[in-house]
């Protein structure tokens, strides 16, 4: 399939601390990206995205960097809290086509 | 206003026999895509339906059908149910704005196929 991976990465943060998860995307043509958060039980809900015309946007507490010449998309979280533990998903859209999710990344805050 | 809604949220079959997943879109989405999430892996794309038409459709054996009702509403039916079928089952809805843009999930159907 697309989304490989049987074990999640796992991002360990300290309360307050920034929260850096990266994610390589496999498709030079794909022009939209969208972070998703997962919580257990639930499905992805969608924190922020970004165009492929775009090397970065800014959101609430939520930062995407894209970086195309290496195919690299980062989600940076400041002051990351106890409510931000999720799995995050990196998803891209080749040019209109379907959401092709990453592998994902296991984020755990400690208080 | 309501999210997408499905129906039901747990489920057990067994090998062979068939399912019907339900999904209801959030309120001025006319597009509703559906995904598989095996446990501890990303939503796997199985196919998306907009004016009661699969326009798109990832790789998965025809045993995956869906349809999509004139209220938006959509089902996905699953054939011949194999174990390895068990998967939570989400289903995302999207406003004319872009087929995949800003993608509202579900809470999915957590299928178990013993």
């Amino acid at each position: 399939g697309e989304s490989v991976g049987l074990h999640l990465p796992t991002l360990s943060v300290q309360e307050g601390d920034n929260s850096i998860i990266n994610c390589a995307y496999s498709n030079s043509a794909s022009d939209y990206f969208i972070w998703y958060k997962q919580e257990s039980g639930k499905g992805p809900q969608f924190i922020i995205d970004i165009r492929s015309n775009m090397d970065k946007r800014q959101g609430q507490r939520v930062t995407v960097l894209l970086n195309k010449t290496v195919k690299h998309l980062s989600l940076q979280i400041a002051a990351t809290q106890p409510g931000d533990s999720a799995v995050y998903f990196c998803a891209e859209t080749p040019s209109g086509g379907k959401l092709i999710f990453g592998q994902g990344t296991e984020l755990s805050v400690k208080p | 206003d309501a999210g997408v809604t499905q129906s039901p949220t747990h489920l057990i079959k067994t090998r062979g026999q068939q399912v019907t997943l339900r999904c209801s879109p959030k309120s001025g989405h006319d597009t509703v895509s559906w995904y598989q999430q095996a446990l501890g892996q990303g939503p796997q794309f199985i196919f998306q339906y907009y004016e009661e038409e699969e326009r798109q459709r990832g790789n998965f054996p025809d045993r995956f059908s869906g349809h999509q009702f004139p209220n938006y509403s959509s089902e996905l039916n699953v054939n011949a149910l194999l174990l390895g079928d068990s998967a939570l089952y989400l289903c995302a809805s999207s406003g004319k704005a872009g087929w995949n843009e800003k993608l509202f999930f579900g809470s999915g159907t957590q299928l178990s196929v013993l």
